[in-house]
């Protein structure tokens, strides 16, 4: 079935380093969105990418939709410690349910001052 | 405003018991859904509906699973004769609606955290 994989499973990095996490998926996605959770928290939405090749950037976040959309990638430059949580990409895929969003399991961001 | 809220935001069931979980979704907000966030796991699409029709059910794990929003608004997870394995945090979204090009953004509720004994 439809799967979305998410890598690194868990990220450490000294505060000010940078920081990426890759999601890949079997199919083409229509658009795929990015969320924050947390320690103990909800996610939170941070972005959505609908079109091939797509670069948005929030601040120090970078948001990319691959030209074949079926990867994405959010990098972090120059980590601080509020960006610690947990970052999850997740996909819909063409001809699928609109309301279902496949979600990667996630990479853990652990930021060291 | 007001965000999700859900409640309760804990519950304990001994396994056999039915449970029922509750969704205030942000008001005015057309779609609702429902996902199952195991411990260390991303959030694992459970049903959604669209103001009172529930459109996708297919990712419920088995018919003990049901879920109702019968006026468009609140919304309500049940669980009947709860499991071990049905343990895991229930997470409700909101969102205005759907765009041409897929979903708006889900606005997401604390969860409630459900450990069955």
């Amino acid at each position: 079935g439809q799967q979305v994989m998410q890598i690194p499973q868990y990220q450490h990095v000294q505060e000010g380093e940078d920081f990426t996490t890759y999601c890949n998926s079997s199919t083409t996605l229509s658009n795929i969105q990015w969320y924050k959770q947390r320690p103990g928290g909800h996610p939170v939405f941070l972005i959505q990418l609908v079109k091939s090749g797509e670069v948005k950037k929030q601040k120090r976040l970078t948001f990319q939709f691959g030209e074949a959309k079926k990867n994405s990638s959010l990098h972090i430059t120059a980590t601080q410690t509020t960006d610690v949580g947990t970052y999850f990409c997740a996909g819909q895929r063409y001809g699928g349910s609109q309301g279902n969003l496949i979600f990667g399991k996630g990479t853990k961001l652990s930021v060291k001052p | 405003g007001a965000g999700v809220s859900q409640s309760p935001r804990y519950k304990v069931a001994k396994r056999g018991q039915d449970v029922a979980l509750r969704c205030d979704p942000i008001s005015g907000h057309v779609s609702l859904f429902w996902y199952q966030q195991a411990l260390g796991q991303g959030p694992e699409f459970l049903t959604y509906f669209q103001n009172e029709a529930q459109l996708d059910k297919s990712g419920l794990p088995s018919d003990r699973f049901f879920a109702e929003r019968p006026e468009g608004s609140v919304s309500t997870l049940k669980i009947q004769r709860t499991q071990q394995e049905d343990s895991a945090v229930y997470l409700c979204a909101s969102s205005l609606t759907f765009s041409t090009s897929g979903i708006y953004e889900q606005y997401f509720g604390p969860g409630t955290r459900l450990t069955v004994t």
